[in-house]
């Protein structure tokens, strides 16, 4: 199973449609989410991070389910600037050594609104 | 405030030629990271610098060296560039490190390196 999995898409939606990604992850000693935002060609940029069960800004809802390990994005009300790859990363602690934190980031989803 | 610069933004290699990446950021941070990102594949970590001086090694680090010269500048040097080296190159950076459960991270723009 590989450590962060995400449905590659694309999903194809209406402006003003709501869409959800679900990310699943291999590792339950993660502890630490985040959600990226990738537009194309560009770099990835922060869009949320989920410490708890969820978080929301806006918009934007994240949830954790650590039951189940898997994190999911829900976008309501859909806008043309939300067309981007949204990535899916998790943060582990890595007990090798004297120990780190590790992100292992998902390949992404990508999203098209369309008008 | 310009956050996190890299040079070049393109760059065409032959096989076989070296070249040297650079990194600069203006947010005070500890850490610092190297990342290639191939279509198909999720970001994959070159190398990471926790402090000034060092460096350690991520997932994918052959074929690359890396120094941390100073708090701002990170680069990231192919010895000997290969095909398997075509990729889009992100440098990162972060105040918290790989020490903390909160690590955001903030990108480059990013380099576009073709190897024929």
């Amino acid at each position: 199973r590989k450590e962060v999995e995400q449905d590659p898409g694309p999903f194809n939606v209406p402006e003003g449609a709501t869409v959800a990604f679900n990310c699943t992850y291999s590792n339950s000693a993660s502890q630490s989410f985040f959600w990226y935002r990738q537009d194309c060609r560009k770099e990835p940029k922060l869009l949320m991070s989920v410490y708890s069960s969820g978080n929301e800004d806006g918009r934007f809802t994240a949830q954790l389910n650590r039951a189940s390990q898997y994190i999911s994005l829900l976008i309501r009300d859909s806008k043309l600037s939300d067309s981007a790859t949204y990535l899916c990363v998790v943060n582990t602690w890595v007990a090798s050594g004297a120990g780190s934190y590790q992100l292992t980031f998902g390949k992404g989803t990508k999203l098209s609104v369309i008008p | 405030n310009a956050g996190v610069t890299q040079t070049p933004k393109f760059q065409v290699l032959k096989t076989g030629q070296s070249m040297t990446l650079q990194c600069a950021q203006d947010m005070n941070h500890n850490s610092m990271y190297w990342y290639r990102q191939d279509p198909g594949m999720g970001l994959r970590l070159i190398y990471y610098s926790a402090s000034e001086g060092t460096t350690d090694k991520g997932e994918v680090p052959n074929g690359y060296n890396v120094s941390r010269l100073n708090k701002r500048e990170f680069s990231l040097r192919l010895e000997s560039a290969a095909p398997s080296q075509t990729s889009v190159y992100f440098c990162a950076s972060s105040e918290a490190g790989r020490g903390a459960l909160t690590d955001t991270q903030y990108f480059g723009p990013g380099t576009r390196l073709t190897v024929l």
